[in-house]
């Protein structure tokens, strides 16, 4: 099993310009996560999925789409990008209940100049 | 409202040493909590979970926390500290739809 997969690795962007991030699990999870990581500040939500076709905000979702057309995708957007949003991005996925532990995808760091 | 707080963004030991990471939550609902360590430039991983089954909990690599409801504490201990347990720690409570805050992060420096 590949657990949680996350393409690219690593990316330059412009202001302004757009991309998709991409996460893949292959362990049939019904819930999935993307979270930002900047220096001092832990994981923040982002947005999360709690099953195929359906979405949620979390802490920090502006400036970020996202959609889950697979149970095993969940795709996080962003249409125009900001040097807020240089940092490295998380995707988890996790089963329903609370104590489940969330599997985390290896990171993309992400750089907007 | 859920909320962790880490005290010490770094903490450095000597090999062979105590580790003691300091863990903080507040919740409005019986907290589920979790320890995940994160190795340089590699993603999260669970290092040991409290449930409410026990309050001692014991993790991998001989991690181990106990979960204090009066001091609303879970700090992470390791009797002896190698240098291969030099990562970033961070704790995390649980919210309901299983959407985790997390605190801060310490950083753990193993002195040879």
């Amino acid at each position: 099993n590949a657990g949680v997969t996350q393409t690219p690795k690593f990316r330059v962007l412009k202001t302004g310009q757009s991309m998709t991030l991409l996460c893949a699990q292959d362990m049939n999870h019904e819930y999935m996560y993307w979270y930002r990581q900047d220096p001092g500040m832990g994981l923040r939500l982002i947005h999360y999925s709690v099953g195929e076709g359906t979405t949620a905000k979390g802490e920090v979702p502006d400036g970020y789409n996202v959609s889950r057309l697979k149970k095993q995708n969940f795709l996080l957007g962003l249409e125009s990008a900001a040097p807020s949003q240089t940092s490295v991005y998380f995707c988890a996925s996790s089963r329903p209940t609370r104590q489940e532990t969330q599997y985390f995808g290896p990171g993309t760091r992400l750089l907007v100049l | 409202a859920q909320s962790v707080t880490q005290l010490g963004s770094h903490v450095s030991v000597s090999e062979g040493a105590l580790v003691l990471l300091r863990c903080n939550y507040s919740s409005s609902v019986p907290p589920y909590l979790f320890w995940y360590v994160q190795y340089p430039n590699q993603g999260l991983q669970l290092l040991l979970k409290y449930t409410s089954a026990a309050t001692l909990v014991k993790g991998i690599n001989g991690f181990e926390a106990e979960f204090k409801k009066s001091e609303t504490s879970f700090h992470l201990t390791k009797p002896s500290a190698h240098m291969s347990d030099a990562a970033e720690y961070f704790c995390a409570v649980s919210q309901y739809g299983n959407k985790l805050v997390f605190g801060a992060g310490t950083i753990l420096r193993v002195k040879s």
